[in-house]
């Protein structure tokens, strides 16, 4: 069974840092593109970083480029994501998100979430 | 980056009657190599989006056969044949033909 398993969100003042973790397990990890999404309270879904599972190609949505780094570890089946700069239209519930592919960036499975809040 | 419009904004329906949802993207989803990108969720109240339908028509696993998908090129459509309480939720379709990944604004359903 796939089970991806988010931590690290919290509450952190607007310039901040924060990094967050997503723990795979259930599929071989270092085969799949992975990604992370948010939702700010009351909106839609967002993507915000991709990584190939090679780990060598990343991308990132224009609103967190420069400030976001996507990264894995595929001997410890986890996802990160490094925030930095961090600003209060940052707050969101941040998913990783399973590619049913290695270098394509669909979404087959989701992770819980973990809560980011930036603010003063 | 391509626009997801999502139609209608909510539906309210009553058990055992059927939903349909529209998807329309600003660009085709047809991709050189055959395949649409078109992909719907589903997000349940206080869980995790979960995968309903993927490019365009192919129902995931487990996925009930109460639902459909449909479409090509820039439209799309989503059916629920018969709705159950247990699709209460905000259904959602994203394209994945590009990045970035982009989602529609969400349809809200309920049971009357």
């Amino acid at each position: 069974e796939v089970q991806l398993l988010d931590s690290g969100g919290g509450l952190v003042q607007p310039g901040g840092s924060l990094r967050l973790s997503c723990a795979a397990s259930g599929f071989i990890f270092p085969n799949y593109a992975m990604s992370w999404v948010r939702q700010a309270p009351g909106k839609g879904l967002e993507w915000v970083s991709g990584l190939s599972g090679s780990g060598g190609s990343t991308y990132y949505a224009d609103s967190v480029k420069g400030r976001f780094t996507i990264s894995r570890d595929n001997s410890k089946n986890t996802l990160y994501l490094q925030m930095n700069s961090l600003r209060a239209e940052d707050t969101a519930l941040y998913y990783c998100a399973k590619s049913p592919v290695a270098e394509g960036f669909a979404v087959d499975y989701w992770g819980q979430g973990t809560l980011v809040t930036v603010s003063s | 980056e391509i626009v997801m419009t999502q139609t209608p904004l909510s539906l309210s329906v009553t058990p055992g009657q059927p939903a349909s949802i529209s998807c329309k993207s600003s660009q085709s989803l047809l991709h050189s190599d055959g395949r649409t990108y078109l992909y719907w969720f589903l997000h349940k109240p206080g869980q995790s989006p979960q995968l309903l339908i993927y490019e365009v028509s192919s129902r995931f696993f487990g996925v009930s056969d109460r639902f459909s998908g449909s479409g090509s090129g820039t439209d799309f459509t989503l059916k629920i044949s018969r709705v159950e309480t247990e699709d209460v939720g905000i259904y959602y379709c994203m394209q994945a033909i590009d990045l970035p990944l982009t989602f529609g604004g969400g349809t809200k359903v309920e049971i009357k």
